[in-house]
């Protein structure tokens, strides 16, 4: 079965604390993976993806397939950084874009 | 370019009734998503559409439904509602089919009472 796995709830760190937020997924085959950030007030927004192994306001994410996991790591967080963090799926094969969604992390960054 | 809009923001309905949720894609993009998002839940998959045709479901019943027009923009039905449809309900816009990147719009809270 498809899913994916976002075992923290709530992730609080202090401003400048490096962050790690966990995804691990399940599926068989090639994935795409995805980081989808929701600012308070704001509509999810896609944060990065695996393919474009891109950094997105210092965020870097790498898929591990050995692990199953695509954990979402910054080495200096920022008070504006607080947000609701989802890692989604993206099957690969087939024509349907469905996302799959994991419950989310909440990152709180105290100051 | 315009984003993806929802109507209406938030809604109230009665247990039994029907509701009807609407979504205006971004310009440009020709397929959109349906997810349901229950408080403290990521966001589930309903179904797809693509250029007016249904382009896969997720796990859900017959009393949800949907509609895609010649502009794009998209129609979200649920007949006989039950309490456990009150969530947020989202849609999401892309280019091509499956493959592009999905634009949220803000959402349609239903409240079933």
């Amino acid at each position: 079965a498809q899913r994916v796995t976002q075992p923290e709830k709530l992730l609080s760190v202090f401003k400048g604390a490096p962050v790690e937020l966990k995804c691990n997924y399940s599926y068989s085959g090639s994935p795409e993976l995805f980081w989808y950030v929701q600012y308070s007030r704001q509509r999810l927004q896609l944060l990065l993806r695996h393919i474009s192994r891109e950094s997105i306001k210092g965020f870097t994410a790498d898929l591990n397939k050995g692990e199953t996991s695509f954990h979402l790591k910054k080495p200096f967080a920022q008070e504006e950084d607080s947000a609701m963090y989802y890692c989604a799926l993206r099957s690969g094969s087939g024509n349907t874009g469905k996302l799959i969604f994991g419950q989310g992390t909440t990152l709180q960054v105290k100051p | 370019e315009t984003g993806v809009t929802q109507s209406p923001t938030h809604l109230i309905k009665t247990r039994g009734q029907q509701v009807t949720l609407r979504c205006s894609s971004q310009s440009g993009h020709n397929t959109v998503s349906w997810y349901q998002q229950a408080l403290g839940q990521g966001p589930q998959f309903i179904f797809q559409y693509y250029r007016e045709e249904e382009n896969g479901r997720g796990n859900f019943p017959p009393r949800f439904s949907g509609l895609q027009f010649p502009n794009y923009s998209s129609e979200l039905n649920v007949n006989a509602l039950e309490l456990d449809d009150s969530a947020l309900y989202l849609c999401a816009s892309s280019s091509g089919q499956g493959g592009g990147e999905q634009y949220f719009g803000p959402g349609t809270r239903l409240t079933v009472t």
